[in-house]
């Protein structure tokens, strides 16, 4: 049973747009969430995160959402360039432990276009 | 600043083999660490993780095991290989007894078994 979904596996953008990427989640002991950025070959790279007593964080072009009720998060990326082109991961961690397990989505392929 | 390092790159090693990867990070002390594996066109899966040296949870029943000799090592091992452990196996930490840190990864390594 999946925990964290992100049920696009890809997207494209043209450059300048907006790229929306989603995640649904079912536990609702998770409360901390993050989005990471991965290229082929490398390992993920931290982009931001959002605390459960949170609905929006904001860090530069990239923002988070948090919907509760729903379950559910996003990411938004404004203005998309090229170089945001990569797999993304949202995650999710369960309060309830006393580690920083992650679960992880499947990841959704960003590709902007010039 | 805080970096991790992960080797080899790539290994490419025939059924029935063993495997030692490993994992080490600089600038922090006691950070919690963790394994993960990505198979093709999957999430990351979170292996093995750890608290401290000597302490160890498995997540997954599987053919490999985890060992942290020092504080800040971390080596992912097996006795004899499985087509199916081919995968990108991925080192990450975080900062142990901090709240809502999220963990960073190692670039990783690309293992093959033939």
């Amino acid at each position: 049973d999946q925990q964290v979904k992100q049920n696009s596996p890809s997207l494209s953008v043209q450059e300048g747009r907006i790229s929306i990427l989603n995640c649904d989640y079912t536990n609702s002991m998770f409360d901390y969430f993050l989005w990471y950025k991965k290229y082929p070959a490398e390992g993920p790279t931290f982009l931001i995160s959002i605390s459960s007593i949170k609905d929006k964080n904001e860090d530069g072009r990239f923002t988070v959402f948090l919907n509760k009720s729903a379950k559910h998060l996003s990411l938004h990326i404004v203005p998309s360039q090229p170089g945001d082109s990569a797999v993304y991961f949202c995650a999710a961690r369960d309060g309830s432990g006393n580690t920083g397990k992650l679960i992880f989505g499947q990841g959704t392929t960003l590709q902007v276009k010039p | 600043s805080q970096t991790i390092h992960q080797w080899p790159a790539t290994l490419v090693q025939p059924v029935g083999s063993p495997l030692s990867l490993e994992c080490t990070v600089e600038g922090t002390s006691n950070p919690n660490l963790y394994w993960y594996r990505q198979a093709a066109g999957r999430g990351l899966q979170l292996l093995f993780y750890s608290v401290g040296i000597g302490q160890i949870s498995s997540e997954v029943p599987q053919n490999l095991s985890a060992s942290r000799p020092q504080d800040r090592q971390f080596i992912l091992s097996s006795k004899k290989l499985l087509l199916s452990d081919s995968g990108f196996y991925l080192c990450a930490w975080e900062q142990g007894q901090g709240i809502n840190q999220p963990q960073h990864f190692g670039d990783g390594t690309r293992l093959s078994i033939l």
